[in-house]
Formats: structure tokens, sequence, C-alpha cells
């Protein structure tokens, strides 16, 4: 069965600095891969997909993700963070069916 | 609407009780579906919708738990005799289609069992 690893419960990084929040998932062939983004006593927010093609993906608020498939690997970075990113993220996989399975996300803190 | 919209927000019932939840999806969206979020989380898949039709329950964690989506919009999650260990966040769901398709998000309802 297919699963999704996000090895870091939380990381904390300083405003302005560089950020890459790490996923490892388990499936024999690419799966839909997504980064979403949730904020407190809200749902969750698409960030950005890889379907196929171009392995460098672009999402939204300045977030871009890489698949990695000899690492089985779409580790979330940005070059640059704001106050503002403080939340939980969220890798997840979908192999083509209906479920789509998350991993347990990884929670950002940002210091001034 | 413009997007998912989950209600009740909160909602504290008392160990026994029945609970529903109702879910209103992005008009036009086929498919829906129920996540469970315990504390510390990711959403765990409980039910999938298409249009009306329930085609996998395989996350409902008993038979306590029922949805349903008569019309193929609204959906309602209900939960029979509610246990302590059923507090949670419950999350709605809705896409386009399935697959690859990514998912629009209620803010959920939190569920507290006392």
């Amino acid at each position: 069965a297919q699963s999704v690893t996000q090895p870091d419960i939380h990381i904390t990084v300083s405003e302005g600095a560089s950020l890459e929040l790490r996923c490892n998932y388990s499936y024999g062939a690419t799966p839909y891969l997504f980064w979403y983004v949730q904020s407190p006593g809200q749902g969750l927010q698409l960030l950005l997909k890889y379907f196929s093609g171009d392995t460098l993906v672009q999402g939204i608020k300045g977030f871009e993700a890489e698949f990695k498939r000899s690492q089985s690997s779409f580790n979330l970075r940005k070059p640059s963070v704001h106050w503002s990113d403080a939340a939980e993220y969220f890798c997840a996989v979908n192999t083509g069916g209906f479920k789509t399975i998350f991993g347990a996300g990884t929670r950002l803190f940002v210091k001034a | 609407g413009a997007g998912v919209s989950q209600s009740p927000r909160y909602k504290v019932a008392k160990r026994g009780q029945d609970v529903a939840l109702r879910c209103d999806p992005i008009s036009g969206h086929v498919s829906l579906f129920w996540y469970q979020q315990a504390l510390g989380q990711g959403p765990e898949f409980l039910t999938y919708f298409q249009n009306e039709a329930q085609l996998d329950k395989s996350g409902l964690p008993s038979d306590r738990f029922f949805a349903e989506r008569p019309e193929g919009s609204v959906s309602t999650l209900k939960i029979q005799r509610t246990q302590q260990e059923d507090s949670a966040v419950y999350l709605c769901a809705s896409s386009l289609g399935s697959g690859g398709e990514p998912q629009h998000f209620g803010d959920g309802t939190r569920l507290s069992i006392l």
C-alpha cells in the first residue's frame, strides 16, 4: 500500500531564511503528488501539484517543489520565509484512483 | 458558493448522542470526500461519493458512522452513539473529478465528545 512520510514533525526557521520541507512516498509507479497548507482552524489549501513533465513545480505564495524519482521524494522549498507562512504543511499522494493519502504533516514555526 | 462550506464549525456532544455534520461542496463538483483529522495528524480518508453514489466507505471506523449525499450535492456525515474516540476534526472536500484532481477543502467541523 502506498504511504507518505514527512520526517520532520516541526521545523523552526528565521524570517527571511530559506525553507525545505521533506516528503517521501512509497509507491511502485509515479503518483500524483500534492502539497497542502493548513492554518489553525481552517481547511487545507492546495499549494502545488505534480502530475508529469517538468520535475520542478511552481506553486502559490512563492513555493516550489521538486520531484525526484530516484529518491521517491517531493520536497517543498521556499527561498525566503515570511511570518505568515507559519502553518501546518501536508504532503499527499494519489495513485490515480479516488483515495489520496496524506502525510502526518510538518508544523512550520517562523521566528522574527 | 465560492468554496466548500461545512456546518456546524464546532459541535459538542455527550457520549452516546447522535450527531450530524453537513457539507455543502462547490457547485458542479462531482466528487465529495470526508476525512477525519485527529490532533497533530494528517487527514484520514473516511468515504467517497461520486455524485450521489457512495463508491467507497472503507475508511469509516465503525457501523456507527454513516454518510449520504442523496441528490449529489450536499452531504451529511452522521455518527450514532458517539464515543470519546470520535473527537476529531471532520473535513469535507470536493473536486471536479477523482484521481489526480486537487481537492478543495472546507474549514471542518471540530467535534468534541464529553
